[in-house]
């Protein structure tokens, strides 16, 4: 089993709607990020957590919200999706300071029509 | 503002010689540097790391070359083999303890 689970893995939806992709973890990591991924621009940080109780907005931030239920669960929401929030979302832990490595799940491709 | 840089989208090199992916960055806070390889369907794994105290870091096949002065990093692969085709990112980050900023990503191609 993965150390870190995204689901859902695909999901198409429309403009407006509500979405959640849920991410959990089984390493025991305090440091919680989720990144999107768009052709051509790379990894770009939307939130991240360094514990349960911080929460910090990345550089894209705007039309996201997250929430840290505990620590081995983080969820990005997008409470009404656009069609340039189609992308694909990965969720990463890190044990520490972010010297080190992040570890990542397989990632939630998601589809805004 | 790309404070990471990977001026190469794509590289194709022949199985059993070298290649060699650039970075540069830009923010002089910067003084952990990572990369991280993407096979498609699947998150990026981390690959090799350097801190800016070293500049040169070697696992096996892959090394990785700090610059300090040019603010540019390099990842070569000897021999390149073609199960390192993927999606290559640099990332760097401070001590500060934000998060890594990434690269664009360049992809690479190892031909047979």
């Amino acid at each position: 089993d993965a150390d870190v689970t995204q689901t859902p893995r695909n999901r198409i939806t429309k403009t407006g709607k509500r979405i959640m992709l849920e991410c959990s973890q089984t390493k025991g990591h305090d440091r919680m990020y989720w990144y999107r991924q768009d052709p051509g621009l790379g990894l770009q940080l939307i939130y991240y957590s360094f514990d349960v109780k911080d929460i910090n907005k990345g550089e894209i931030s705007d039309g996201y919200s997250v929430s840290r239920q505990a620590q081995a669960k983080f969820s990005l929401s997008l409470e009404s999706a656009i069609p340039n929030q189609t992308a694909l979302y990965f969720c990463a832990t890190s044990p520490g300071p972010t010297t080190g490595e992040l570890f990542f799940g397989e990632g939630s491709r998601l589809t805004v029509l | 503002d790309q404070q990471v840089k990977q001026n190469s989208p794509s590289l194709s090199v022949q199985e059993g010689r070298i290649s060699i992916l650039n970075c540069d960055y830009t923010n002089s806070m910067f003084d952990y540097f990572l990369w991280y390889k993407k096979y498609p369907a699947e998150g990026p794994t981390f690959l090799i790391s350097i801190s800016s105290i070293k500049d040169k870091n070697e696992d096996g096949r892959f090394t990785v070359f700090l610059n300090k002065s040019a603010k540019h990093l390099s990842l070569h692969i000897v021999p390149s083999q073609p199960g390192d085709s993927a999606v290559y990112f640099c990332a760097a980050s401070a001590y500060s303890g934000y998060a890594l900023n990434f690269g664009k990503g360049t992809s690479l191609l190892v031909t047979p």
